[in-house]
């Protein structure tokens, strides 16, 4: 079965810095989708980013980037330019290829600080 | 275009109780899944409807779980009798059904709250 593991449960950043959230992730497909979700505080749960696993080029969207490192079995999520919006908990989703359910690992509480 | 949606948003129930949530997803997604959040622990699957066929139920935790998609538009999903153990935050998603096996996004509801007293 495919496990999903975000190892840092809290993070916290400075407006305007860069953070990095850790995702891994087990598996022996070779086709899969993998993504990122954020909630803000009492919000609904919204999609930042995907990618699909046979693409090597990382996806990018505005100030969130991943380094998807597939040998690694890894899955890095970047916010770049962190704003106080950014305050979610983010959690990191994987999906065999087809509409299969989503396995999520625990997620990261992120805090931006003014 | 309007989002997934859940009913209720909140709900406090007693033991024994019966509750019933509730899922509109995006008009024309053929997927609905199911999906709860137990206190401090990963969000876990339930179960996927395609149309108003049970896909998968292999993450229903017992015969307490009822769920339901007739017409192939909204979802139920009734608990009875609650437990304590039931608590949790539901999440339902959708998506599109695609013509390949792609990966297709699932977005989602912003939850019910349930908790069991």
């Amino acid at each position: 079965a495919q496990t999903v593991t975000q190892s840092q449960p809290e993070m916290s950043v400075q407006e305007a810095e860069t953070v990095t959230l850790s995702c891994t992730y087990d598996t022996s497909e070779n086709n899969y989708y993998l993504f990122w979700y954020k909630q803000p505080p009492s919000r609904q749960m919204i999609l930042v980013i995907r990618q699909e696993a046979y693409k090597q080029q990382n996806a990018t969207e505005n100030r969130f980037s991943v380094n998807f490192q597939k040998a690694a079995k890894s899955f890095s999520l970047k916010i770049s330019d962190s704003q106080l919006g950014d305050t979610a908990m983010y959690f990191c989703a994987f999906m065999n290829s087809g509409n299969t359910p989503l396995v999520f690992g625990k997620g990261t509480r992120l805090s931006v600080i003014a | 275009e309007a989002g997934v949606t859940q009913f209720p948003s909140h709900s406090v129930i007693e033991k024994g109780q019966t509750v019933t949530l509730r899922c509109d997803p995006i008009s024309g997604h053929d997927n609905l899944y199911w999906y709860r959040r137990v206190m401090g622990k990963e969000i876990k699957f339930l179960l996927h409807f395609v149309k108003e066929s049970k896909q998968d139920e292999s993450g229903m935790p017992n015969n307490r779980f009822l769920a339901e998609r007739t017409g192939g538009t909204y979802s139920t999903l009734k608990v009875q009798p609650a437990e304590l153990e039931d608590s949790g935050v539901y999440f339902c998603a959708s998506s599109q059904l695609p013509s390949s096996s792609s990966g297709e996004t699932q977005y989602f509801g912003p939850g019910t709250r349930l908790l069991v007293l």
